[in-house]
This record gives structure tokens, sequence and C-alpha cells, in this order.
């Protein structure tokens, strides 16, 4: 079964700390993995893609890094700011329209 | 650009009314979707469109219609309102299909509170 899996759930940091997040996919075949930051009330926005012969990539302090052998990613925030306060949700996708989406790990940015 | 707007904001249903949720794009976007979000769990597909004249059912799509008259609208009707219905949903339109590196351009989202 096409499974999305993040975590953890649910995290805590100080403004200013990095922090690492995970996710772990079973979706095949592979196409590209997906990284989309949502606030509060609004919809997800992307951060990165990255296919399969991509292992990392940066955007601003966010960097994503995925291992396409092991089927998982991590996106790492650096320097972490209270406006990184969301949901970040890891979206894996097959060839044509699938997409899987991850339940996504809530990060609270506390000053 | 507005990109992607969605209207309402947020609706309250009685069971067995029927709404419809707009969508619309002014990216010229061939493809558009239609996702609901529950709480702890991913978006789910409900039905998409690869340009007008054309939709099909994504993962979800009992007990929802939809139809693709022009490139810039994608509305979603729900004819019998269940409370298993009640969910966030979401539009999103991307350039070609989102199984490839095109980024999806999501709306803000509609509230549907069932009851």
């Amino acid at each position: 079964k096409n499974q999305v899996e993040q975590s953890p759930q649910s995290l805590i940091i100080l403004e200013g700390k990095n922090c690492t997040l995970q996710c772990n996919y079973t979706v095949s075949p592979f196409s590209n993995l997906r990284w989309y930051k949502q606030d509060t009330g609004r919809g997800p926005v992307s951060l990165t893609i990255m296919t399969f012969s991509e292992n990392t990539k940066s955007n601003g302090r966010y960097t994503a890094t995925l291992d396409a052998d092991t089927k998982q990613s991590s996106l790492h925030i650096t320097a972490s700011q209270l406006s990184d306060s969301a949901s970040y949700i890891c979206v894996v996708s097959s060839y044509g329209n699938k997409l899987v989406f991850g339940a996504g790990t809530i990060l609270r940015v506390k000053s | 650009n507005a990109g992607v707007t969605q209207t309402p904001k947020f609706r309250i249903l009685k069971i067995g009314q029927s709404m419809t949720l707009q969508c619309t794009q002014d990216m010229n976007h061939n493809y558009m979707y239609w996702y609901r979000q529950d709480p702890g769990m991913g978006l789910k597909l409900i039905y998409y469109s690869v340009g007008a004249g054309i939709t099909d059912k994504g993962e979800v799509p009992n007990g929802y219609n939809v139809s693709r008259s022009t490139t810039e609208d994608f509305p979603l009707r729900l004819e019998l309102a269940a409370p298993s219905q009640t969910s966030v949903y979401f539009c999103a339109s991307s350039y070609s299909r989102a199984g490839g590196k095109e980024t999806q351009y999501f709306g803000p989202g509609t509230r549907l509170l069932v009851l």
C-alpha cells in the first residue's frame, strides 16, 4: 500500500534553534518528493521538489534530503523563526497524477 | 495574479442539503484538483481535471461531483451533505500533471461543517 509516514507528529523548539523533520514512504513507482509548508488556516505552499537523482535541495533556511534507497527524506530548518510555526507536509508522487500526502508534522517555534 | 481563490471560506450545512464550492485560478493552468483534509490525515484527492471539459475521479469521489466548463473554474458540488463530509476542502492547480515536477498551487481552503 502506498503510504507516507511523518515524524514526529508535533514538535516545539525555541526560536533560533535548528530542527529536522522526517518522512518515510512506501510509494512505488517513485517520481518525486515534495515538502510543503501549511500555515494555520491556509493552503499548502511548496518548499522543495526532489527527483530520484537529487539527494539534497535547499530553499533559504530549509534543506531537504532524499535517500531513495531507504525511501527516507528529511527537512532541516536552520535558525528557526517564529514564522516557521506551521505544519510541514511530505508528499510523494508517482507517475501520472498520483500524489500521496503525509499527515504532516506540526512545528511550533517559541520565543 | 490572485492565484487560486476559493469561496466560501466557511459554511455550515444541514444533513441532506446541497452546495457548490467555488474555485477559480488565474494562472492559465490546465490541471485543477480538489482535495479534502481531515484532522490528523493527509490530503485526499476527490476529483481532478486535465483541461476544460475533462474530469476524472480521485481517491475519494463518492458524494461529490465536478464540472470544468472553462480553464479558470472548477466547482465542486455536494448533492446530499452527510456528516462524513465535514472537512476542509482545498482546490489546487498546476500547469502540467501533478506527478511531474510542476508545483501545485493551493487555494486558502473552504471549511465545511455538516450537522
